[in-house]
């Protein structure tokens, strides 16, 4: 079946570096989600790409679709406290929707 | 409409017991998911309902798990004989046709003892 796999599986930064989360399919994907899961929270939607090299900016995020839609990374800039949790990319099939296995990002202040 | 309403947000039981959860989906949102997450992992797809039809089912639930959506509102999920494997936050989501974002409510967290 269809999996979807992100790199890396955790990432430790300071305050103030940058971090990037991968995401890659074996399929091409109709569109990619990213959803942001505080620690004891739930996922919490943060954009949704549709189109071939799509490139969309929230603030300090920058996430990327890939040429071919089989990929696509989310990148933070300066990253902050508030910016902790796990980020899982997302693709919807026709009944389901895909996790991928999810990044967990620890910001040490 | 705040959202998506989970109930009960914690429930312990003891192995053996049967346990029943409830989803209040976004009262417009014909699609209406649930998840199974342990610490640490993501979310594991469960089943899907589209209205009141069950349209996909994870090989992951055993016989023992039963979801049911009856007038295509509210879902409940019904874990029978549970076991300590069981344990882990059970979420619910919903979404609308067309639109493609997933709206997450706040899990059950269950714990069998």
């Amino acid at each position: 079946g269809q999996q979807v796999m992100q790199i890396p599986q955790y990432q430790h930064v300071q305050e103030g570096e940058d971090f990037t989360t991968y995401c890659n399919s074996s399929t091409t994907l109709s569109n990619i989600q990213w959803y942001k899961q505080r620690p004891g929270g739930h996922p919490v939607f943060l954009i949704q790409l549709v189109k071939s090299g799509e490139v969309k900016k929230q603030k300090r995020l920058t996430f990327q679709f890939g040429e071919a839609k089989k990929n696509s990374s989310l990148h933070i800039t300066a990253t902050q406290t508030t910016d902790v949790g796990t980020y899982f990319c997302l693709t919807s099939g026709t009944y389901k929707y895909i996790f991928g296995t999810g990044t967990r990002l620890k910001v040490l202040a | 409409d705040t959202g998506v309403s989970q109930n009960p947000r914690h429930k312990i039981t003891k192995r053996g017991q049967n346990v029943t959860f409830r989803c209040d989906p976004i009262s417009e949102h014909n699609r209406l998911y649930w998840y199974r997450q342990t610490l640490g992992q993501g979310p594991e797809f469960l089943t899907y309902f589209q209205n009141e039809a069950q349209l996909e089912k994870s090989r992951l639930l055993s016989d023992r798990f039963s979801a049911e959506r009856p007038k295509g509102s509210f879902s409940t999920l019904e874990i029978q004989r549970t076991e300590q494997g069981d344990s882990a936050m059970y979420l619910c989501a919903s979404s609308s046709t067309g639109v493609r974002e997933a709206f997450f409510g706040q899990g059950t967290r269950l714990t069998v003892v």
